[in-house]
């Protein structure tokens, strides 16, 4: 079966520019969480879904992130006015929350955002 | 704050020497810890966790309260073995993980 799929793989974008990047989780996954990876670094929380409800966004750096999963199954993570700062791997994950795999998250190939 | 600390940044051994990866977290409650690994060219995955108790390609981790550790261990490592290896916490069911910052372990023969 298709695992969490992301997209764009690679992406170049102009300091002020905006990006959308996109992530479909596991069919059936009512977790997704949004994870920055800079080089070097572990993988660092940005925001959690569950379902369409986003129930933490601690993680958020600033109010130029934004993210949506409007019918509880694709999501969009969205960088406004993007900085030098930004440039970083954006992982996506989601999981069950039910049954003996409740909790194992399954990555995506994650999106490299690189801020010119 | 809850904190993963991953001591070593490179682990370096030879092929069929005894491997332990360090993993410490600071966290007063019961948590649940796992290792995730990452091969070149992969995706992050889970490798194991603590509540399952199990050994996975040769991997154990036993979760030491008292020294808050959940060092990974492998009796012989295998040159497949060589990978990014993440510890991770998790502080309640339905939360984030909070992950340390890898360790590459490169095994050579």
């Amino acid at each position: 079966g298709a695992g969490v799929s992301q997209s764009p793989r690679y992406k170049v974008a102009k300091r002020g520019q905006d990006v959308a990047l996109r992530c479909d989780p596991i069919s059936g996954h009512v977790s997704l969480f949004w994870y920055q990876q800079a080089l070097g670094q572990g993988p660092e929380f940005l925001t959690y879904f569950q379902n369409e409800a986003q129930l933490d966004k601690s993680g958020l750096p600033s109010d130029r992130f934004f993210a949506e999963r409007p019918e509880g199954s694709v999501s969009t993570l969205k960088i406004q006015r993007t900085q030098q700062e930004d440039s970083a791997v954006y992982l996506c994950a989601s999981s069950l929350v039910m049954g003996q795999m409740a909790g194992k998250l399954f990555f995506g190939s994650g999106t490299q955002l690189s801020v010119l | 704050a809850q904190r993963v600390t991953q001591p070593e940044k490179l682990l370096s051994v030879f092929k069929g020497a005894p491997v332990e990866l360090k993993c410490n977290y600071s966290y007063s409650g019961s948590p649940e810890l796992f290792w995730y690994v990452q091969y070149s060219r992969q995706r992050l995955q889970l490798l194991l966790r603590h509540i399952s108790r199990e050994s996975i390609k040769g991997f154990t981790a036993d979760l030491n309260k008292g020294e808050t550790s959940f060092h990974l261990k492998k009796p012989f490592a295998q040159e497949e073995d060589s990978a990014m290896y993440y510890c991770a916490l998790r502080v309640q069911a339905g939360t984030a993980l909070i992950f340390g910052k890898g360790t590459t372990l490169s095994v050579s023969s």
